[in-house]
């Protein structure tokens, strides 16, 4: 059974850097046959995709987002991580990591990290 | 990118009553699309993908349809654990994922 965590700092100032890590277990991140995304949801909200990597070293990133998102994984650690710059209070959300089977559809979850973005 | 649109933004059931719920593409996406469950607090879970196929473990009375810009996602006989926000998702654009805002399922 494939689980995946997120950890990182629950409170992050305005114009800095937000980063996530999120670690794998029950599955090698490097199995070559899935994409590990991040996804967002701002408190009462919907869903945002933020972007994936997969082989290793490809990317794919929300054009919304694109100038500020780096998505880089650890092979070693069995972890990919988010980087996203510039913050503002408009990018405080739960974030969760997740892993995406056939092309898109998302099979499994983190539980969500709460990312506040506030002086 | 493309738009998805769900409706109602909510619906009132009573337990064993069937829910239909709407989601419209702003272009085709063939049959890539998914249907999530959220419950508060909790991250979503996939239960269709291909617009109608069941994912591991999810129960029959769950069912989607449709293809281009128009799907359905049934739930026939409503059970306690069935009331939660409802997404849908397009995989079409695989290179830009966007969600629908969603269809929150309350108890009537």
């Amino acid at each position: 059974q494939v689980q995946l965590q997120e950890s990182g700092p629950g409170l992050v100032k305005p114009s800095q850097t937000l980063s996530l890590t999120c670690t794998v277990s029950g599955g090698s991140i490097s199995s070559g046959s899935y994409y590990w995304s991040w996804i967002r949801q701002p408190a009462g909200k919907g869903l945002e995709w933020i972007g994936r990597i997969y082989s290793s070293e490809n990317t794919n990133y929300n054009p919304s987002l694109k100038s500020r998102v780096t998505i880089s994984v650890d092979t070693s650690k069995n972890q990919f991580s988010l980087k996203l710059i510039s913050v503002t209070a408009a990018d405080t959300a739960v974030y969760f990591c997740a892993r995406e089977a056939v092309a898109g559809t998302v099979d499994y979850w983190g539980q969500g990290t709460l990312v506040t973005v506030s002086s | 990118e493309i738009v998805m649109t769900q409706s109602p933004a909510t619906l009132s059931v009573s337990p064993g009553e069937r829910a239909t719920l709407s989601c419209r593409a702003s272009q085709s996406v063939y049959n890539n699309l998914a249907w999530y469950q959220q419950k508060p607090g909790q991250a979503p879970r996939l239960l269709i993908y291909g617009a109608s196929t069941r994912a591991t473990g999810i129960p029959a009375r769950f069912s989607g349809s449709g293809s281009g810009t128009d799907f359905t996602l049934t739930i026939t006989s409503l059970r306690s654990e069935d009331f939660a926000v409802y997404y849908c998702q397009q995989y079409y654009n695989w290179l830009s994922l966007t969600f629908g805002g969603g269809t929150k399922v309350e108890i009537k």
